[in-house]
Parts: C-alpha cells; structure tokens; sequence
C-alpha cells in the first residue's frame, strides 16, 4: 500500500538553528499538508500546498516557517530559527482529489 | 472557532467491547473521521462517516453520530491488545478542508 514517508524519524537541534523537514508524499496525490502535535496537545494543522503554493495556513505558520516541493516528489517544512516551543512531531499528509488523507509516521523535532 | 473534545483515557479487558466518544462544536462538520496512532506509527485512518448517516458499521468497529448533540463515538467489539493505541476523532467541512482533531483518547487493552 502506498506511503508517505517522513524523514528524519526524529531530529534534535539547538535552538536559533535552522530545520529541514523532509516528506515524499504518495506519487499520484496533488493536495499536500503539513500538522503538528506539541505533546500533550491536538494535531494542529500548520499549511496545505496545492499547485506548487500554500493555499491555507493556520495563524501559527508565520514568517519563521516555510514550505517547499523543490524537485516533484518532496515536500519540505523549513523553520528559520527554532525556538524551544516548536518541539513537537510534525506530521506530513496528501491526498488525491477526493477525500482521504494519508499521514506519515512524523517527525519528531525536539529542541534544545 | 471549531472544537474537538475527547475523554484522554480507556482502559479495557481484552474481549470485552470499547466505546471512545468525542463532541464536536461546528455545525458544518460534514466529515467525521476516526484516527488511531500505534506507537511510532503515523496516523491511520481507521473510519469515517458523513454527517447525513447516524451510523456507520466497519467489521468489530460501529461509528455512531448523534447530529444534535454533536457526538461521535467509535465502538471497537471484542477488543484485542493490539487495538491498544491513541484513537484521534476528526472533522473537516469537506473532504478536501482541513482537519480539526482533538487531543486524543489513549486506549489501554489489558490481557
């Protein structure tokens, strides 16, 4: 069955550093997302990308994020300048035109 | 804005039959979505149903849907130990729309 991949499993990084988040969403999907869940805490949803833009972001996807399909089948999060408060797994998802979303298995981002 | 509440803990014997239940507040939850996290695992869509249906049967799992009241429950029969996980509830005003999930209920199945 097809998957979307997440890669690294977990990353820790110090904080003011710059992060890369790495995903291969499912070949033939179009819609792709980024979540997140800080422990303890809901899956939030953090921006989706549709036709090479962001065609929704949540208020907590400010300047400090960004995302990126650079070569047709990864879809990267970047976050500038980490702050302890961004600890959390972050979850990648897409889906096809119809409902049905297909997470990965996260990443989870611990920093120091 | 939109909510998700869940009770955060089950704690079940193995056979016996498990009933996790969630209340939504938007009204135009059209999607309603059960999720379950196995440890290390990604979220796997377990069942959905739409908010035209008041239930909706899948094998050991039955999804009901109190429109007025707003709540979804995911009933698992003859629980196993490997439905042990967190089971996330779920709604989107669409199919393609964002998802709003609550925190989460940790189901512990014990042998």
């Amino acid at each position: 069955e097809p998957e979307v991949t997440q890669t690294p499993s977990h990353q820790v990084t110090q904080m003011g550093q710059e992060v890369i988040l790495r995903c291969v969403p499912i070949s033939n999907h179009l819609y792709f997302y980024w979540y997140r869940q800080i422990l303890g805490q809901k899956v939030e949803f953090l921006v989706s990308f549709y036709n090479n833009e962001i065609s929704e972001k949540s208020e907590i996807f400010d300047d400090q994020f960004s995302v990126e399909r650079p070569d047709g089948s990864n879809f990267t999060l970047k976050i500038r300048s980490t702050k302890l408060e961004d600890s959390a797994m972050y979850f990648c998802a897409s889906r096809t035109e119809t409902y049905g979303y297909t997470f990965g298995s996260g990443t989870r981002l611990t920093v120091v | 804005g939109e909510d998700v509440e869940q009770s955060l803990f089950l704690s079940v014997r193995e056979g016996d039959s498990s009933v996790i239940n969630c209340t939504y507040t938007d009204s135009s939850s059209t999607y309603l979505y059960w999720y379950k996290q196995e440890p290390g695992a990604g979220l796997q869509l377990l069942t959905y149903i739409f908010s035209n249906m008041d239930m909706k049967q899948d094998q050991r799992l039955t999804v009901l849907l109190n429109k007025k009241d707003k709540h979804l429950s995911l009933r698992i029969a003859d629980t196993q130990t490997g439905d042990s996980a967190i089971y996330f509830c779920a709604e989107s005003r669409s199919g393609y729309s964002t998802l709003t999930f609550g925190k989460g209920t940790m189901l512990l199945v014990s042998p």
